[in-house]
């Protein structure tokens, strides 16, 4: 079946760790992202990659960072930088043109010991 | 704040009709979308409408878009209880496909 992969499905994270969250897709798709969802505040883009071994900083990049070694993989490091990074974390991946369907990983709840 | 506005809230009961309404901004906005999302999962997309049209029905969904408003809305006919989420719009502002979301209208059906 094709589609997207995150894991783990929940991260627990200490004080002062980085942390790393997979996201994987097997679409054959150019394009990947990284959104935070926070209750009521809807989608902010993290950071997205139009294609392998190229990445841009999206809204809310700080204490965040990724790499795009392979094109169907995308992992976001949650660094100790980031001083308030509870939340729900998606995924996505789209061919990068055209009918920008975005298709979305099922998503990963960081949570701060 | 949110280039694409939706309302947070929309209480419907059981076989009713929905409609959840979205205001955006880039009026070269080339397509527009909504996704629904269910508890602790990631978004599917419902149905998208190319900026070139006014209306798109698809089965109990029928998407209207108003470009000189900049006024998007989504009507789900005959509203279950698995209808229940949280919906999305979204917007394609430019050639390439970053998507501008709103924050999403929470639907509760109730029987």
């Amino acid at each position: 079946d094709g589609g997207i992969t995150q894991s783990p499905k929940y991260l627990f994270r200490k004080e002062g760790q980085n942390v790393t969250l997979s996201c994987e897709q097997n679409l054959n798709h150019d394009a990947m992202y990284w959104y935070r969802q926070d209750p009521g505040q809807g989608l902010r883009l993290i950071y997205y990659s139009q294609i392998v071994n190229d990445f841009q900083k999206g809204d809310i990049a700080e204490g965040y960072s990724v790499s795009r070694e392979k094109k169907e993989s995308f992992p976001l490091t949650v660094t100790s930088a980031q001083k308030n990074p509870t939340a729900f974390y998606l995924c996505a991946s789209s061919t990068g043109q055209g009918l920008e369907t975005q298709y979305f990983g099922p998503g990963t709840r960081l949570l701060v010991l | 704040g949110e280039d694409v506005e939706q309302s947070l809230f929309l209480s419907v009961r059981e076989g009713d009709s929905s409609v959840i309404n979205c205001t955006y901004t880039d009026s070269s906005s080339t397509y527009l979308y909504w996704y629904k999302q269910e508890p602790g999962a990631g978004l599917q997309l419902l149905t998208y409408i190319f900026s070139n049209m006014d209306m798109k029905q698809d089965q109990r969904l029928t998407v209207l878009l108003n470009k000189k408003d900049k006024h998007l809305s989504l009507r789900i006919a005959d509203t279950q209880t698995g209808d229940s989420a949280i919906y999305f719009c979204a917007e394609k502002p430019d050639s390439w496909g970053k998507l501008q979301f709103g924050a999403g209208t929470q639907v509760v059906v109730t029987p």
